[in-house]
């Protein structure tokens, strides 16, 4: 069964601190790998996608890639509190075009 | 560009009734899916589609029903509404470039099965 997995949190960190969420997957031919931000109440909406080995950075926010360790992690610099969300990592394999979601890893930053 | 609109927002049903969650999604993507997602317990796929005429099963398809007639227009429908239907419902498109922008989500149907 395929499987992504993040810790649930909260991970709690001051404002202006560097959070850092990780994801683990279970499937090696994973090809692409997205950060979705959902606030309460709210849908999930993209922040990051990757599918190279390494980093990809878009402003405050960096995702990482190491295929051969299958995980994937997400930066935030210069936290803020309006980052304060739930960050949920999917995962793609091969062609087909379903997304394996992970549960969420609940980010409190405080001022 | 309105994306994917979800309607209605909130809805409650009493046991039994039946209702359709309505998705529509206006950037000409072929594939669009249904999630629920339950405090705690993550997105769970109900069902999705590769096209119009063309859909399939996800991880939770008992007790809903879609159908696909048109590329735009993707309907959840509920019968027989049971408690356990309860739920946040998450319409969700993707298109040709699903692998570098993901999925585009609606804003979600909040439904209550008293």
């Amino acid at each position: 069964q395929k499987e992504v997995e993040q810790n649930s949190g909260p991970l709690s960190v001051p404002e202006g601190a560097i959070a850092s969420l990780n994801c683990t997957y279970s499937d090696r031919v994973s090809q692409s790998f997205f950060w979705y931000r959902q606030y309460s109440g709210k849908s999930p909406e993209l922040i990051m996608s990757i599918y190279s080995n390494g980093d990809k950075e878009d402003g405050r926010f960096t995702a990482q890639l190491n295929k051969a360790s299958q995980y994937v992690s997400l930066l935030i610099r210069d936290s803020q509190p309006s980052d304060s969300a739930t960050y949920l990592c999917a995962v793609n394999a091969g062609n087909n075009r379903k997304l394996i979601w992970g549960l969420g890893t609940s980010l409190a930053v405080n001022p | 560009n309105a994306g994917v609109t979800q309607t209605p927002k909130f809805r409650i049903l009493k046991i039994g009734q039946s209702m359709t969650l309505q998705c529509a999604q206006d950037m000409n993507h072929n594939y669009m899916y249904w999630y629920r997602q339950d405090p705690g317990m993550g997105l769970k796929l109900i069902y999705y589609s590769v096209g119009a005429g063309i859909t399939d099963k996800g991880e939770v398809p008992n007790g809903y029903n879609v159908s696909r007639s048109t590329t735009e227009d993707f309907p959840l429908r509920l019968e027989l509404a049971a408690p356990s239907q309860t739920s946040v419902y998450f319409c969700a498109s993707s298109g040709g470039s699903m692998f570098i922008y993901g999925y585009t989500f609606g804003s979600g149907t909040r439904l209550t099965v008293v």
